[in-house]
């Protein structure tokens, strides 16, 4: 079976564009993470979904960042306006029935110069 | 609030040592505990998981046992390889249907 995948796992940008994220969970999975990780901060729980909807989105940093999955297996993470300090490797995970065991994808690391 | 803190690395060992990374934990209720893994430029995995006071969970040779009169979760291993090189993630969640608090991470060296 396909794991959790993500594109692109690379991506380098410029000081306010936009940038867009993308995460496909694994297949009968409800629940779905969208995570951070910095040298600094370690690792940040942004969002979370359960059957598609928001469950807490208190760890999303401000307004320029959002998060959508219309439907079982796409989610999104939008940076609007990028700035350099969005630098980090963006980690989407999901899980069936509780967050208990999370599957991770390999990663998005994202460049803001 | 509820909150998980480990051992600061790196930690660095030879080959075949004997491996303890330490974690304590502080919950208003009775959380499940874990740790999680994660190997170079790869998403974490799930190494192993307690959901009880002495509860022990293991996998792939690591152990942990969760003690609720110390409040820790220790991760060990009685000899470790070069490929346990990696970054070792402390975890707990207060109830089944709640987002995991992760701990900062200890990473470790594995010297052959």
């Amino acid at each position: 079976d396909a794991g959790v995948i993500q594109s692109p796992r690379h991506e380098v940008t410029e000081m306010g564009q936009e940038v867009t994220l993308r995460c496909k969970p694994i297949s009968g999975h409800d629940y779905l993470f969208w995570y951070r990780q910095t040298m600094m901060r370690g690792l940040e729980l942004l969002i979370y979904f359960n059957n598609n909807v928001p469950i807490d989105d208190s760890g999303m940093p401000e307004d320029r960042f959002s998060a959508k999955m219309p439907n079982a297996s796409f989610s999104t993470l939008k940076i609007q306006p990028s700035e350099p300090r969005d630098s980090a490797v963006y980690f989407c995970a999901s899980s069936f029935d509780s967050p208990y065991e999370q599957y991770f994808g390999p990663g998005t690391r994202l460049t803001v110069t | 609030g509820d909150s998980v803190t480990q051992m600061e690395g790196p930690v660095t060992l030879s080959e075949e040592a004997f491996l303890t990374i330490n974690c304590t934990y502080t919950a208003t209720g009775y959380p499940s505990l874990f740790w999680y893994v994660q190997y170079p430029g790869e998403g974490l995995q799930l190494l192993l998981k307690a959901t009880k006071a002495d509860d022990k969970g293991s996998n792939k040779g690591f152990e942990a046992t969760y003690r609720k009169e110390t409040t820790s979760f220790h991760l060990e291993k009685g000899s470790v390889q070069v490929s346990d090189s990696a970054v070792y993630f402390c975890a707990l969640t207060l109830n089944r249907d709640d987002k995991i608090i992760f701990g900062k991470g200890t990473r470790l060296h594995i010297l052959p």
